[in-house]
């Protein structure tokens, strides 16, 4: 069965490091994969997207995501955390021919000031 | 401005109640979807409906219904049979195929009492 794991339930980073959120999922063709993020009490929005045009999506507010094929992986990364981005981020697949998109657990990002 | 509308925000149900949870869309777009997210499980797929007057279940049916008679609602009933119905619960919808962007209502917060 596809699925989307998502390593870290809750990260803290400080203001101005690095954010890293991992995903990998399991797929036996090249799925179109997805983040979105979600702000308290709110719905989810697109950050970025990947259909195999190119293996480094830009998305919206300084994130990005690189696509892994050898390790299933669709990490995402923005160089220097903001305090705007504490959320929760969630990873997502579609499975190539399937009817439905598969959400990871999510991972809540942690700002320090 | 194009978007999707859930209402109410907060939605409280007594037991052995009938509920309906509203999701309007002005996108014109063919597919819809109902997610229920529970803390720390992701979102789950409850029906999607790819037209009108048709719609499949997902993951976790049991003890909802809906309905779509036309093209810019998708409203849920969440009935008594649902045991455990307390959750936030997102409406979403996309172009045509899960494939697509989804894009997300602002959630209703269904409790009980």
């Amino acid at each position: 069965a596809q699925s989307v794991t998502q390593l870290g339930s809750h990260v803290s980073v400080s203001e101005g490091a690095l954010v890293l959120l991992r995903c990998n999922y399991s797929s036996s063709v090249p799925p179109y994969l997805f983040w979105y993020v979600q702000y308290p009490n709110q719905g989810l929005q697109l950050l970025l997207k990947y259909t195999s045009a190119a293996t480094l999506v830009k998305g919206i507010n300084g994130f990005e995501a690189e696509f892994k094929k050898s390790e299933t992986s669709f990490h995402l990364t923005k160089p220097s955390a903001h305090m705007s981005d504490a959320a929760e981020y969630f990873c997502a697949v579609w499975p190539t021919g399937g009817f439905k998109t598969i959400f990871g657990a999510g991972t809540r990002l942690f700002v320090k000031a | 401005d194009g978007g999707i509308t859930q209402s109410p925000k907060y939605l409280f149900r007594k037991e052995g109640q009938n509920v309906t949870l509203s999701c309007e869309q002005n996108l014109n777009h063919d597919a819809m979807y109902w997610y229920r997210q529970d803390p720390g499980q992701g979102l789950r797929l409850i029906y999607y409906s790819q037209i009108v007057n048709d719609f499949q279940k997902g993951d976790i049916a049991e003890g909802y219904s809906v309905s779509r008679e036309k093209k810019e609602s998708f409203p849920l009933t969440v009935t008594s049979a649902q045991k455990n119905p307390t959750a936030f619960y997102l409406c979403a919808s996309s172009i045509a195929t899960p494939q697509e962007t989804q894009y997300f209502g602002p959630g209703t917060r269904l409790l009980v009492l």
